[in-house]
């Protein structure tokens, strides 16, 4: 069965430094991958998707992601954090039922310092 | 339009009450989902429509009852809930199609309270 894992439960950072989110991943085929982020009190937005090709992807606000198959990681980057950053981030791969089923990391919550 | 909206934002309600949560999408998308979050945890599935058919039920308890009424509207009916039920409830959408991947749209969610 497909699993993600995302080995920081909270990381903090100041404004303005680079930051890494870390994501490894468990799932036979290649993976659909995909990185969302949570403000306090909302919904989901997808930041970023790596289906195949370049193995760099870039997401909105800045942030990007590179799949690395054989580390089974797809670490998040921004080189310079804004405190609107600071929100919970989900990486999740695509299940065997596609698109239907995302299977979840726990998460990471960020936390932004001024 | 790339909305998910759903309503009402936030709902207490009480174990012998009945109460519905609505979500509505107007981007074409086939795919519905309820998701159910308890605080810092990931979403987890409940539900997945699928051109206007459940297409997967996560062994979800029957005091949750989804409902498709057609492919732009998804409710979920609550019944006999009990206190941990409480958490966030949040609607997605997707195109649809299982080889179309893509990305989930989220609503914001329904924020419920069980007394």
């Amino acid at each position: 069965a497909q699993s993600v894992t995302q080995p920081d439960i909270h990381i903090t950072v100041s404004e303005g430094a680079s930051l890494e989110l870390r994501c490894n991943y468990s799932y036979g085929a290649t993976p659909y991958l995909f990185w969302y982020v949570q403000s306090p009190g909302q919904g989901l937005q997808l930041l970023l998707k790596y289906f195949s090709g370049d193995t760099l992807v870039q997401g909105i606000k800045g942030f990007e992601a590179e799949f690395k198959r054989s580390q089974s990681s797809f670490n998040l980057r921004k080189p310079s954090v804004h405190w609107s950053d600071a929100a919970e981030y989900f990486c999740a791969v695509e299940g065997d039922q596609g698109a239907q089923k995302l299977v979840f990391g726990q998460g990471t919550r960020l936390t932004i310092n001024p | 339009d790339t909305e998910v909206t759903q309503t009402p934002k936030h709902l207490v309600m009480g174990m012998t009450n009945k109460k519905s949560l609505k979500c509505e999408q107007h981007m074409g998308h086939r795919a519905m989902y309820w998701y159910k979050q308890k605080a810092k945890k990931p979403p987890e599935l409940m539900f997945v429509y699928s051109y206007e058919k459940l297409s997967i039920n996560e062994s979800v308890p029957s005091r949750f009852s989804p409902e498709c009424p057609n492919s732009s509207l998804l409710n979920l009916h609550l019944h006999a809930l009990q206190p941990e039920d409480s958490a966030l409830y949040l609607c997605a959408s997707s195109p649809g199609d299982r080889w179309n991947t893509g990305e989930l749209f989220f609503g914001e969610g329904s924020r419920l309270t069980v007394l």
